[in-house]
């Protein structure tokens, strides 16, 4: 399986910010994933970020608030843009091992927005 | 109707106890069915993984999928207090192409 890495481990932000979130990965893959999961709840897909092509968005997710890059294979960024406290969450990035099936998951970004 | 159901817990055992965990789901389409294991504050980690009907062992945990009932289980033997945390199903369909998971369960095992 792959090692994840994200940075910042956590942050409080204020209302009207925007933070990037780091995801590296010690192996190329083809596709990262973008999960958040609120507080007591499951994990719900962002957005899905291949290199050298747009990141295809959830439901319910826009790219004005959402911004993903990915330059190449080992590396993403997703912006949380504008922030509000409902936007206080952790946000894990994955990648895929086996077409998408099995995912591993990076240890996540715990955000609190005041 | 949801298309996944898992019972939040939480779910308090003694250790040594076995413990079984349970989904329940809606789209045929699933083909792919795993448990992840999320300790507090770290990200959720594939436990086990299986893509046809009955059982698949791994040491101390049974997979358990029952396709016609739409029904998984996970089944924990001999628990200990290091099993403790939240126990996610999730599913995976072709057609979707990502991965849908239930609520997740809290288990805490205590000596």
């Amino acid at each position: 399986s792959a090692v994840i890495s994200q940075k910042p481990s956590r942050d409080i932000c204020q209302r009207g910010t925007s933070l990037t979130i780091q995801c590296q990965v010690d192996s190329q893959v083809t596709m990262m994933f973008w999960y958040r999961q609120q507080p007591g709840q499951s994990l719900t897909l962002i957005a899905t970020a291949n290199q050298g092509s747009e990141a295809t968005y959830e439901s319910g997710f826009v790219i004005d608030k959402f911004p993903i890059s990915r330059p190449n294979l080992t590396f993403s960024t997703l912006t949380v843009s504008n922030m509000s406290p409902e936007d206080s969450s952790i946000y894990l990035c994955s990648v895929e091992a086996d077409g998408g099936s099995e995912q591993y998951f990076g240890p996540g970004t715990r955000l609190t927005v005041t | 109707q949801k298309e996944v159901e898992q019972d939040p817990g939480p779910l308090s055992v003694p250790e040594g106890a076995i413990v079984s965990l349970n989904c329940t789901y809606s789209n045929s389409a699933f083909q792919y069915f795993m448990w992840y294991r999320q300790y507090s504050r770290k990200g959720p980690e594939l436990l086990m993984y299986t893509y046809s009907s009955g059982n698949k062992e791994d040491g101390r945990f049974t997979a358990q999928v029952d396709k016609s009932s739409k029904y998984i289980s996970l089944f924990i033997r001999d628990s200990q207090p290091s099993d403790s945390a939240t126990y996610l199903c999730a599913f995976f369909s072709g057609g979707y192409n990502k991965l849908i998971f239930g609520a997740g369960t809290r288990l805490a095992v205590h000596p």
